[in-house]
């Protein structure tokens, strides 16, 4: 079955830093990629979404990309506010297999 | 449009007892989607419903089970808890039409189920 490493687990950065996180996949005929962001006491909410036939995709200061290659997709958020603060899991497939998690803080 | 709802949001049982969590998905959305999260073992699949019938089943013994019902609305069942049973379970509703094809999913607040 498909298997998730996501890293790193915790990550902090400056406010209007970068934060970059990383995760790959194990099974090559995934094709759905989405992101989510959990915030304390409620559900994951996704923040975007990539599928296989797409390398990039944007949305204002969100971004994720793709290589099926190397079978590793990233999320990249720039211009950090306190209000990314939260737990993001990436996942992989239909039947989402969800990646362990990382802690982001954004310092302000 | 309202959300993916889920009841209760916090239950507590004893071991050896029985617990029945509701979620009600998305209007229109007929995929519904469970989910195990805990510290330890992060977010893990349960099962999925589509169309009332079970379509796929993540690896968890027998004493977890559920059902779907011809709104769509989902109830998960898990008899005998044990203590490592305490976690939140999430319902997560999509659009999904057909088998193959991954559709956004989107995630209740969840059910924080503790065992003592």
């Amino acid at each position: 079955g498909e298997n998730v490493e996501q890293h790193p687990s915790t990550l902090s950065v400056q406010e209007g830093d970068s934060a970059v996180i990383k995760c790959t996949y194990s099974d090559s005929a995934s094709n759905y990629f989405p992101w989510y962001k959990q915030e304390l006491g409620k559900g994951p909410q996704l923040i975007i979404d990539i599928r296989s036939n797409v390398g990039e995709k944007k949305d204002q200061r969100i971004a994720v990309t793709l290589n099926k290659t190397a079978k590793h997709f990233s999320l990249h958020i720039t211009e950090t506010q306190p209000e990314d603060s939260a737990v993001y899991f990436c996942a992989a497939k239909s039947v989402l297999v969800f990646g362990k998690g990382t802690r982001l803080s954004v310092i302000a | 449009k309202a959300g993916v709802t889920q009841t209760p949001r916090y239950l507590i049982k004893t071991r050896g007892q029985q617990v029945t969590l509701s979620c009600s998905p998305i209007s229109g959305h007929r995929s519904v989607s469970w989910y195990q999260q805990t510290p330890g073992q992060g977010l893990q699949f349960l099962f999925e419903y589509f169309s009332e019938t079970q379509r796929n089943k993540g690896n968890f013994p027998g004493r977890f089970s559920g059902r779907q019902f011809s709104n769509s609305r989902s109830e998960m069942n898990v008899s005998t808890l044990e203590l490592g049973d305490s976690a939140l379970y999430l319902c997560a509703s999509s659009l999904q039409k057909g088998i193959g094809r991954s559709y956004e999913q989107y995630f209740g607040p969840g059910t924080r189920l503790t065992v003592t």
